[in-house]
């Protein structure tokens, strides 16, 4: 079974408008990791928002946003009023483990994100 | 300064050829990492190095070499490449022992092996 599932391949928004980015994990281990990346065509793995398992709140970076529904394992990335430069490859990985010695991040397949002006 | 700088960011080599990458991070980490992204593929983890321990080698055949002299640079060295090992290689530090362990990565290289 897949570990980190991105069931969006590509998804469009207008500029300004918010959108969500899906993302659903496996993993029997009460203490993990999730993060969000966004890669842009000039390749640069870009770090976007981090959630641990134990935390109470959703994590917020300025207009990213982690919607993290632990019951159902799902941590979607919220992108507030988006912006043309937000066009980019999403993707959503796990780290199994705290976040001590635990390294390993397994990666999902991505999102492609357009933003049309 | 950007976090982690990777040079060069393109490559075209033959497959009897030797190059290296280049990777250094400005962040105070203790450990780097080397990444493999192909088209269509999930990216797959090559090397760790943990305080210039390599701690990882994921499979990874011998025609990669890595080395890492200390803890803010790493290399990879590349010899008698293949066709299918044309990808984008990219490196990311982490602080381990504490905290989220977040991976920062660098723009990456772009390898083309003809």
């Amino acid at each position: 079974a897949q570990k980190i599932t991105q069931t969006q391949p590509g998804m469009f928004v207008q500029e300004k408008e918010a959108v969500t980015l899906d993302c659903t994990y496996d993993t029997s281990d009460p203490s993990y990791g999730l993060f969000w990346y966004k890669q842009p065509s000039s390749g640069e793995m870009i770090f976007l928002i981090y959630q641990g398992s134990y935390d109470q709140q959703n994590a917020t970076e300025g207009r990213y946003s982690l919607n993290f529904q632990k019951a159902r394992k799902s941590a979607n990335l919220v992108i507030s009023a988006s912006q043309l430069g937000d066009s980019a490859m999403y993707f959503c990985a796990m780290r199994e483990g705290g976040g001590g010695s635990n390294y390993k991040l397994t990666f999902g397949k991505g999102t492609l994100l357009t933003v049309n002006p | 300064e950007t976090g982690v700088t990777q040079t060069p960011r393109h490559l075209v080599m033959g497959m009897t050829n030797k190059k290296s990458l280049k990777c250094e991070q400005h962040l105070g980490h203790n450990a780097m990492y080397w990444y493999k992204q192909s088209a269509k593929k999930p990216l797959e983890l090559m090397f760790v190095y943990n305080f210039k321990e390599q701690t990882e080698n994921n499979s990874v055949p011998s025609r990669f070499s890595p080395e890492c002299p200390n803890s803010s640079h790493l290399f990879l060295h590349l010899h008698t490449l293949q066709p299918e090992d044309s990808a984008l290689y990219l490196c990311a530090s982490s602080q381990q022992g504490m905290g989220k362990n977040i991976q920062y990565f660098g723009a990456g290289t772009r390898l083309s092996v003809l």
